[in-house]
């Protein structure tokens, strides 16, 4: 079972930071936080991953608290393409699979 | 920007008969993987293949489901009698390594069980 917890939909203003939080409480010394987010019909498409520091890439912003217990994915602008299923996943840096979970379904509104 | 590509897009079969789902994953990827996602669930990871073998399965991969790589740039998935609740879209995935942090997830394959 997936160990995180997302709510089940957003709302976000398109030109505006869409923030997703992720509570992952149970998370342990050597999981990864990663994010992944599947446009309708399409496969999963990784976003961002981090350990314990803030990470930043060309598509996201990913904020991990102190205490590892939650993090936030930040879309800077978010546009009707970033429209999507969004999923947070702990995983070990060693494991093979990924198990998803419901994610949270981001509506991007014009 | 290399891709995961999956064949057919869709493919409809009567139950009972065997389908094979086929991907080719991007040339330099050794880790290879088949996810399914039932219309309006979770989806749900299958096998991963490394080396010419299974790494690891999930209870949904029973003895109906095989996984192959025929050649340097196949990867197939094997139903060998389908049943109903197989349909879904099944999802073939790669990666550079067993610590790559990132999978390449192709388009998918829509499997219609009748």
């Amino acid at each position: 079972d997936a160990k995180t917890t997302q709510p089940t939909s957003m709302d976000c203003a398109e030109g505006r930071a869409a923030n997703l939080p992720c509570n992952h409480s149970t998370i342990s010394g050597n999981e990864y936080v990663y994010w992944y987010r599947q446009i309708h019909s399409q496969g999963p498409q990784y976003i961002i991953h981090g350990l314990k520091n803030n990470e930043t890439n060309e598509m996201a912003s990913l904020i991990i608290t102190e205490d590892r217990k939650s993090s936030t994915l930040i879309l800077p602008h978010a546009t009707l393409r970033d429209t999507a299923v969004y999923y947070c996943i702990v995983r070990e840096g060693r494991d093979d699979k990924i198990i998803f979970g419901k994610g949270t379904r981001l509506h991007i509104l014009p | 920007e290399p891709e995961v590509t999956q064949t057919p897009s869709h493919q409809v079969t009567q139950m009972g008969q065997e389908v094979i789902l086929r991907c080719v994953p991007i040339s330099n990827h050794l880790y290879f993987y088949w996810y399914r996602q039932i219309l309006g669930q979770k989806v749900e990871f299958l096998v991963s293949f490394y080396n010419n073998e299974i790494s690891e399965k999930s209870e949904i991969f029973d003895d109906q489901f095989s996984v192959e790589r025929p050649d340097g740039s196949n990867f197939t998935l094997k139903i060998r009698s389908t049943k109903l609740e197989d349909s879904a879209m099944y999802f073939c995935a790669s990666s550079e390594s067993k610590k790559s942090y990132e999978q390449y997830f192709g388009p998918g394959t829509r499997l219609t069980v009748t």
